[in-house]
């Protein structure tokens, strides 16, 4: 069974441009969640979608925005980038909302480096 | 809101060597605990679970007890190996049952083990 695929593996961009990610879940899987991991702040909940809607939003600027398809793959978006969005951007994937015995399987990450 | 603290690292010990990471959270319900292993240059990857007081989560040697009257979690292990150098984090997800999957990571503790 194939894991988390995160796409692109690392990418370089400058202030200003904007980036989309992208995450294919484990195959059943419906939730995806998205995290960003500096070494300053850690690791830190971005949002989470589950049928295509945005169930769950942490405390990042409306510049990081992000959506689901129908067939549960998700992209995150990152419009006007600066330079502390540099960080490895992690997706996770469960079969549905709620961690209880569905722990989310995690990617290898995207590494988003801003010059 | 929520949180997670363990220890700070890094740690380095001998192979062989007992190991303790320390991890205590802070939570209004009744979370899922976790603790997450990251190797150089990948994802996270869920080492074990619990998700109600007194379960003992377990896998590859690590076990880790959901201890509710100290709001611990700690991580041991009796003998480390080389291998096990790598990024360890305690997490918990926040909400019970469907509601939400959000995790909340602790800092890390890096590991390193000397042959």
């Amino acid at each position: 069974k194939a894991g988390v695929t995160q796409t692109p593996r690392y990418l370089i961009k400058t202030r200003g441009q904007q980036v989309t990610l992208s995450c294919s879940p484990i195959s059943g899987h419906r939730s995806v969640s998205w995290y960003q991991q500096t070494p300053g702040q850690g690791l830190q909940f971005l949002f989470e979608y589950f049928s295509e809607t945005q169930r769950n939003k942490g405390n990042f600027p409306g510049r990081f925005s992000g959506r689901q398809f129908s067939n549960s793959r998700s992209e995150m978006n990152v419009s006007t980038l600066e330079l502390g969005d540099s960080a490895l951007y992690l997706c996770a994937s469960s079969l549905s909302p709620g961690a209880d015995n569905q722990p989310q399987h995690f990617g290898d990450g995207t590494r988003l480096s801003i010059l | 809101g929520d949180s997670v603290t363990q220890m700070e690292g890094p740690v380095t010990l001998s192979e062989e060597a007992f190991l303790t990471i320390n991890c205590t959270y802070t939570a209004t319900g009744y979370p899922s605990l976790f603790w997450y292993v990251q190797y150089p240059g990948e994802g996270l990857q869920l080492l074990l679970k619990a998700t109600k007081a007194d379960d003992k989560g377990s896998n590859k040697g690590f076990e880790a007890t959901y201890r509710k009257e100290t709001t611990s979690f700690h991580l041991e292990k009796g003998s480390v190996q080389v291998s096990d150098s790598a990024v360890y984090f305690c997490a918990l997800s926040e909400g019970a049952g469907s509601s939400a999957s959000k995790i909340i990571f602790g800092s890390g503790t890096r590991l390193s083990i000397r042959p």
